[in-house]
């Protein structure tokens, strides 16, 4: 089977920086992607590793190490509109195709 | 372009119900899923699919029934309504299938069984 796990809530103020950590475990690992989500949203992609290293994206950047089945995504300068939930996501191969397995989300609350 | 779309946005159902939540693109992207999410948790697959004609199931199928006639339209079925099924439903897709990882989010349904 697959599981992710990611802290479930993470507190910080604005300006300063927050990393969520993400622990996978799959058979046929493609690949480790990020969603936001704001309360009574639908969730939006952020970025997205299949090789290992750092991602920078503007002021979010996403790390990944297959090695150790891990990865991070860091939130640099963080703004009041920052607060939501960040899910990772693994992308795995299976036999009519992929799919996309989410852990089950870190809320990010930042404060003024 | 209008994305994904989902009908409808907010429905009530009474145990046994029978309804069909309705999904579209219009970026002619061949891969199509469905997730559930409850209550501060994570996105459940429930069915995806690669293309038109073919289907597989996701970690939670059981009590939906999906079909793909078409690249556009994607619908799940319940078949007879439960309590267990209150949850927000949303319909994703992506333009490919090997190695997805950038899914476009509908708005999402959000269903209550009574």
């Amino acid at each position: 089977g697959q599981s992710l796990e990611q802290p479930s809530e993470v507190t910080a103020v604005e300006g300063a920086i927050v990393q969520i950590n993400c622990t996978y475990q799959t058979s046929g690992f493609y690949g480790l992607s990020w969603y936001q989500q704001h309360d009574g949203g639908a969730p939006t992609f952020l970025s997205y590793n299949a090789l290992d290293g750092l991602e920078e994206t503007g002021r979010f950047s996403s790390f990944l190490s297959r090695s150790d089945s891990y990865g991070y995504l860091l939130l640099q300068e963080l703004q009041m509109k920052d607060s939501a939930s960040y899910f990772c996501a693994v992308s795995s191969l299976k036999a009519a195709g992929n799919k996309l397995t989410f852990g089950g989300g870190t809320r990010v609350l930042v404060k003024p | 372009n209008a994305g994904v779309t989902q009908t409808p946005k907010f429905q009530v159902l009474k145990t046994g119900q029978s309804m069909t939540l309705q999904c579209a693109q219009d970026m002619n992207h061949e891969y199509m899923s469905w997730y559930r999410q409850d209550p501060g948790m994570g996105l459940r697959l429930i069915h995806y699919s690669v293309g038109a004609g073919i289907t597989d199931q996701g970690e939670v199928p059981n009590g939906y029934n999906v079909s793909r006639s078409t690249t556009e339209d994607f619908p799940l079925r319940l078949l007879s309504a439960a309590p267990s099924q209150t949850s927000v439903y949303f319909c994703a897709s992506s333009y490919r299938y090997e190695g997805v990882y950038e899914q476009y989010f509908g708005p999402g349904t959000r269903l209550t069984v009574t």
